[in-house]
């Protein structure tokens, strides 16, 4: 079974260029979720789709940051202008629907990263 | 809000050591708990996981224990190998997953 697909692997911008990134997910799973990775600090979650439909975009920087999943299958995570902050491995992993009561949970699968630099 | 403490790193020890990681949280209700690593150049993968209070999650010859008493959720390994070189991240989920900083470790022959 193929994995999550993440594009470009690597990416370097000078700062307030825009840059775009590509998820794939696992086929069949209809939640995705892209996090950010600060080199030192644990993953952090961005956002997260429920087929096309965002479920929570609490931690996404909107006023620079912007994510879509058209049809439902996969995603790109954009930012417009690029700060040096944001300069870190940007993360897309893939899930079946979780459901049911208090305590379920679906595993989340991680793609490779995308690593960017902002200069 | 949620929140995971881990060991710092960097862990170095020889083949063959006793490896602990050890990993507290912060959370309001029953969480789940979970450990994840990241092997060099490939991406995040579930190592185990716990569900319940007094659970012990358990893989590639990893445990960790879920204790609500002490809040914590150590990591284990009774004989490291090289291959186990890799970061770890504890984490939790009560729907959303919250991780730790990471402890990179590394295993010399």
């Amino acid at each position: 079974e193929a994995g999550v697909a993440q594009s470009p692997r690597y990416k370097i911008i000078e700062k307030r260029q825009s840059v775009a990134f590509w998820c794939n997910p696992i086929s069949g799973h209809a939640t995705l979720y892209w996090y950010q990775q600060i080199l030192g600090q644990g993953p952090k979650l961005l956002i997260q789709f429920q087929n096309n439909g965002v479920v929570d975009d609490s931690q996404l920087p909107k006023d620079r940051f912007s994510a879509e999943r058209l049809k439902g299958v996969d995603s790109t995570l954009k930012i417009q202008p690029a700060k040096l902050e944001d300069s870190a491995v940007y993360l897309c992993a893939s899930s079946l629907d979780p459901s049911g009561g208090d305590g379920y949970w679906v595993e989340q699968y991680f793609g490779p990263g995308t690593r960017l630099t902002v200069t | 809000g949620n929140s995971v403490t881990q060991m710092e790193g960097p862990v170095t020890l020889s083949e063959e050591a006793f490896l602990t990681i050890n990993c507290t949280y912060t959370a309001t209700g029953y969480p789940s708990l979970f450990w994840y690593v990241q092997y060099p150049g490939e991406g995040l993968q579930l190592l185990l996981k716990a569900t319940k209070a007094d659970d012990k999650g358990s893989n590639k010859g990893f445990e960790a224990t879920y204790r609500k008493e002490t809040t914590s959720f150590h990591l284990e390994k009774g004989s490291v190998q090289v291959s186990d070189s890799a970061v770890y991240f504890c984490a939790l989920s009560d729907y959303k997953l919250s991780f730790g900083a990471g402890t990179t470790v590394t295993v010399r022959a």
